[in-house]
C-alpha cells in the first residue's frame, strides 16, 4: 500500500538546539499531519497543512514549531529551540483530503527524538 | 463544536471475552464519515475500519463497527478477544464537506492471558 516514510528514525539532541524532522508522504496526497506521541501515552495532533499553509493546529504546537514543504519535496517540523519536554515520536501522516474516505491518514514510522 | 470521544482510557480485558471500545461523535454535518485506526506499539498507526451508511455494520480482520447515527455512535467491536489485539486505538471523524478531521484521544487494550 501507499507508504509514509520519516527521516531520521531516532534523533538525539541537546536542549535548546534545533531539529527538522523529515516527511516523504505519499506522492498524490494532498494533506500533511504532524502527530506527537510520548512515550506510553495516546498519540495526538499537532498541526496539519495543506497548500503551502498551516490550515489547523493544536495548542501542543507551541510558537517553537514550524512546518513547510518547500517545492513539493519533503514536508519538515522544526523545532527551535528545542526543550525537554519535546522528547516523543513525531508521527507524521498524509491523506488525499479531509472528507469522507479521502480523509483516511497514512503514517509513517515516526521519528524518535530525544532531547538531552 | 466538532468533536470526537473515546471514554475509555484503558480497557484491560482477559483473553477470549468480547470487545467494546467505544466511540461518539458530534457534528453538525449529516454527512459523518468514522474510522477507526489500531497502533501497535512500535509501528505505524493504520486504518482498521472505515464506516458505511447508517446502520451498516463493517468488519476487517475480526473487528467490526456500526454507525448509529440516531446516537452519533460507531463503537469498535470483537467477539474474542486476543493477546495480539492489544494496541491502543484510535476514533476519527471525518465530516462529508471536506472541512475537517478528528481523532479521538484513544483507547488502550491490554488483552490478558
Amino acid at each position: 500500500g501507499p507508504k509514509v516514510l520519516q527521516i531520521p528514525s531516532h534523533q538525539i539532541i541537546d536542549m535548546g538546539q534545533m531539529v527538522t524532522l523529515n516527511c516523504d508522504p505519499v506522492s498524490n496526497h494532498l494533506y500533511f499531519y504532524w502527530y506527537k506521541q510520548i512515550l506510553g501515552q495516546q498519540m495526538e495532533f499537532l498541526v496539519n497543512f495543506y497548500n503551502g499553509k498551516v490550515m489547523e493546529k493544536s495548542k501542543l504546537f507551541k510558537d517553537q514549531f514550524s512546518v513547510e514543504r518547500p517545492d513539493g519535496s519533503y514536508f519538515t517540523l522544526k523545532i527551535q529551540p528545542t526543550a525537554l519536554e519535546d522528547s516523543a515520536v513525531y508521527f507524521c501522516a498524509s491523506s488525499l483530503g479531509l472528507g469522507g474516505n479521502y480523509a483516511e491518514q497514512f503514517f509513517g514510522p515516526g521519528t524518535r527524538l530525544t532531547v538531552l | 463544536g466538532d468533536s470526537v470521544t473515546q471514554t475509555e482510557g484503558l480497557v484491560t480485558l482477559t483473553e477470549g471475552l468480547p470487545v467494546m471500545l467505544n466511540c461518539t461523535y458530534q457534528t453538525i454535518y449529516s454527512n459523518a464519515f468514522l474510522f477507526w485506526y489500531v497502533h501497535y506499539l512500535n509501528e505505524s498507526p493504520w486504518l482498521l475500519l472505515r464506516s458505511s451508511t447508517d446502520n451498516k455494520r463493517t468488519e476487517h480482520q475480526g473487528f467490526h463497527a456500526t454507525l448509529h447515527k440516531s446516537s452519533s455512535s460507531f463503537h469498535l467491536q470483537k467477539s474474542s478477544a486476543q493477546l495480539s489485539d492489544s494496541a491502543l486505538y484510535y476514533c476519527a471523524l471525518s465530516d462529508g464537506s471536506g472541512t475537517y478531521q478528528r481523532f479521538g484521544t484513544g483507547t488502550k487494550l491490554q488483552v490478558v492471558p
